[in-house]
C-alpha cells in the first residue's frame, strides 16, 4: 500500500503558484519523499526529492515539515504544460529501492 | 538525467500472439530495472524487478510464465507478454534506478484484440 496521501485533484491558474500538499505520517526516518509527474499517456517524470531539508531545483521547490509527516510540491509558475498527474512517493529501503506509487493529484492548470 | 528508450511506443495485437517490448537505458548501466503497468485513470503497478544476469522477482498476482522478462545486459530489458488477452491491454512502462534517482522509459501503449 502507499504511505502517502494526496488530494484527487487541484486546479490551479496560469502564473500563479501551484501548492500540492502530501501526507505521508507513517515515513521512516532513512525514507526519502519523492515527487514525480505523468502528462497523459507518456512515462512518469522526476522533478524533485528530499529527506528532511527543503530543496529547490529548476522545475520545482520542495517543503517538508520538521516532523516528516507531511511535504508540499511547489511550482513557482504554473503553465499549462504543467497540467499532469503529480505523484508523492516515499521510496521504501527495500533492497531495490522500490518506489510505492499512490494515487496522485491531478492538476488542471486554467488559463 | 538518464535517458530510458522503450519499443515500441504503441502495438496492436491479436488474441492469442506474443508482443515483445523492448527498453533500453541510453546513457547509464542499470543493474536494476522495474516494469510496471499501468491501467486507465490508475496508477503505476508494479509487475517486476530484474538484475541483471539474473532472474526477475514478480509481484504478488503478476504471473512470470505470461510476462516473461530477460535483463540480459546492463543498458537493455526485454517484456514479453506471452499469449496475450484484451485484458492484457494496458500501458507498460520500465525504469532503472540510478542513485537516488529512478528513470523511467515513455511507455508503450498495448492493445490486445
Amino acid at each position: 500500500d502507499a504511505k502517502t496521501t494526496q488530494p484527487p485533484s487541484m486546479d490551479c491558474a496560469e502564473g500563479r503558484a501551484a501548492n500540492l500538499p502530501c501526507n505521508h505520517s507513517t515515513i521512516s526516518g532513512n525514507e526519502y519523499v519523492y515527487w514525480y509527474r505523468q502528462i497523459h499517456s507518456q512515462g512518469p517524470q522526476y522533478i524533485i526529492h528530499g529527506l528532511k531539508n527543503n530543496e529547490t531545483n529548476e522545475m520545482a521547490s520542495l517543503i517538508i515539515t520538521e516532523d516528516r509527516k507531511s511535504s508540499t510540491l511547489i511550482l513557482p509558475h504554473a503553465t499549462l504544460r504543467d497540467t499532469a498527474v503529480y505523484y508523492c512517493i516515499v521510496r521504501v529501503f527495500t533492497s531495490n529501492y522500490q518506489l510505492i506509487w499512490g494515487a496522485g493529484t491531478k492538476l488542471i492548470i486554467k488559463p | 538525467g538518464a535517458v530510458v528508450s522503450q519499443h515500441p511506443s504503441w502495438v496492436i495485437c491479436k488474441s492469442g500472439t506474443s508482443v515483445k517490448i523492448e527498453c533500453r537505458s541510453l546513457d547509464f548501466q542499470a543493474t536494476t530495472m522495474f516494469w510496471y503497468r499501468q491501467f486507465p485513470k490508475q496508477s503505476l503497478m508494479l509487475m517486476a524487478t530484474s538484475n541483471e544476469g539474473s532472474k526477475a522477482t514478480y509481484e504478488q498476482g503478476v504471473e512470470k510464465d505470461k510476462f516473461l522478462i530477460n535483463h540480459a545486459s546492463l543498458t537493455l530489458s526485454t517484456l514479453t507478454v506471452t499469449s496475450a488477452h484484451p485484458e492484457d491491454s494496458s500501458f507498460y512502462i520500465c525504469s532503472f534506478t540510478g542513485g537516488l534517482e529512478q528513470y523511467f522509459g515513455p511507455g508503450t501503449r498495448l492493445t490486445v484484440t
